[in-house]
């Protein structure tokens, strides 16, 4: 069963512009949510990642929002760059545990 | 550092064969894991180790054996392939303690059973 769900599966984005994904967790309770970004060929590498006693996390371009009562949380990258096309996946860690549930991944195309 | 590799890059497989997908880490991290990558599923955990001797099973444990007899290898074993086990397969390995963000993932193996 998936406990994180992420949205879009694709998108588009213009150069400059914002782009969005967002992230939904279900009931289990998570400590830890880190979103990774990958490259064709590539294993996935860690972007960002936020704890759920902060709203916001913001490193360079890259922005975590983190809303707990409504057990939802997005990556806002702005000011898009071609460099910035590849798919990225949302993660959360239960607690206590080692692994990570992972989010289906949205393919993310930044157009020059 | 060479970090976590894994061998073979590419695999084609029949059904009914058998083989070993090879993980290694150098980090001297406690924590390894084996993860599959499918379009529009995301990765899903099939088996984890917290140290040498100990594995459990994640999501999608079937089909697949483990073993951790050392700290520093975690081999990935498919008994007998099935055409449903074509994926993109990954390693990770991170401390057991410490920061979480150290997790670190293979460059990965696409296996692919006729």
């Amino acid at each position: 069963q998936q406990q994180v769900k992420q949205s879009p599966q694709s998108l588009i984005v213009q150069k400059g512009g914002i782009s969005i994904i967002n992230c939904a967790y279900e009931n289990t309770a998570f400590d830890y949510f880190p979103w990774y970004q990958q490259f064709p060929g590539k294993g996935p590498a860690l972007l960002i990642a936020i704890r759920p006693d902060v709203s916001e996390k913001k490193e360079g371009r890259f922005t975590i929002s983190f809303n707990k009562s409504a057990k939802q949380f997005s990556l806002h990258i702005m000011d898009s760059q071609p460099g910035d096309s590849a798919t990225y996946f949302c993660a959360a860690r239960p607690q206590g545990a080692q692994k990570l549930v992972f989010g289906q991944g949205t393919r993310l195309t930044i157009n020059p | 550092n060479a970090g976590v590799t894994q061998t073979p890059k590419f695999q084609v497989l029949k059904t009914g064969q058998s083989m070993t997908l090879q993980c290694a880490q150098d980090m001297n991290h406690e924590y390894m894991s084996w993860y599959r990558q499918d379009p529009g599923m995301g990765l899903r955990l099939i088996h984890y180790s917290v140290g040498a001797g100990i594995t459990d099973q994640g999501e999608v444990p079937n089909g697949y054996n483990v073993s951790r007899s050392t700290t520093e290898d975690f081999p990935l074993r498919l008994l007998s392939a099935a055409p449903s086990q074509t994926s993109v397969y990954f390693c990770a390995s991170r401390p057991t303690s410490g920061r979480p963000n150290q997790t670190k993932f293979g460059p990965g193996t696409r296996l692919t059973v006729l």
